[in-house]
């Protein structure tokens, strides 16, 4: 069975700056990779998936991931954070055969300062 | 076009008594997935419902939880003699086919409090 670590419960950053989540994975081969954002009050939103080929993936709002074989890593970066960007932050796993089920991080918890 | 939908979306009630979740699709999805939130925590996986099949309930805590989806579309999750340790949010999603690769879409959820 597939797992997922986030090790960051809560980053801060100030308005402008860069910024990285973390995310790592337990599974015996290459496996589906998301990372989805949940704004408060709402559901979660697909940021941007990995499926194969080109490990650096683009996604909406500005948002890239580089899925890393080698650590088992698939973290999201944003080269200038936003105010809006305040939100918590999942990674999810999906299984290539058996299990259909995604499996999701704890979640990170953006904080934005001005 | 619509999203999926969740009523209601805030829910109290009383320990010991039932609620009914509902959960709303997009049209055609043929997989449906029930998750639970609760305060910093992640997503807890409940049960998931693809097309025709037996829906996979491994992930329901008890059971007093059960969930149905009638005509392929619209599903109920019920909660039998709720408890405190119930409360929590109950995140519906809905996706075009298998979960492990498919992008699922997800309902605003439900804020049940068991007092």
């Amino acid at each position: 069975a597939q797992s997922v670590t986030q090790p960051d419960i809560h980053i801060t950053v100030s308005e402008g700056a860069s910024l990285e989540l973390r995310c790592n994975y337990s599974y015996g081969a290459t496996p589906y990779l998301f990372w989805y954002v949940q704004s408060p009050g709402q559901g979660l939103q697909l940021l941007l998936k990995y499926f194969s080929g080109d490990t650096l993936v683009q996604g909406i709002k500005g948002f890239e991931a580089e899925f890393k074989r080698s650590q088992s890593s698939f973290n999201l970066r944003k080269p200038s954070v936003h105010w809006s960007d305040a939100a918590e932050y999942f990674c999810a796993v999906g299984a290539r055969g058996g299990s259909y089920i995604p499996t999701f991080g704890r979640g990170t918890s953006l904080i934005v300062h001005p | 076009g619509a999203g999926v939908s969740q009523s209601p979306s805030n829910k109290v009630t009383e320990k010991g008594k039932d609620v009914e979740l509902r959960c709303d699709p997009i049209s055609g999805h043929t997989a449906l997935y029930w998750y639970r939130q609760s305060l910093g925590q992640g997503l807890e996986f409940l049960i998931y419902f693809q097309g025709n099949s037996a829906p996979d309930k491994s992930g329901l805590p008890s059971d007093r939880f059960s969930a149905e989806r009638t005509g392929g579309s619209v599903s109920t999750l019920t909660i039998q003699r709720t408890q405190q340790e119930d409360s929590a949010v109950y995140l519906c999603a809905s996706s075009p086919g298998l979960a492990g690769k498919e992008t699922q879409y997800f309902g605003p959820g439900t804020r049940l409090l068991v007092l």
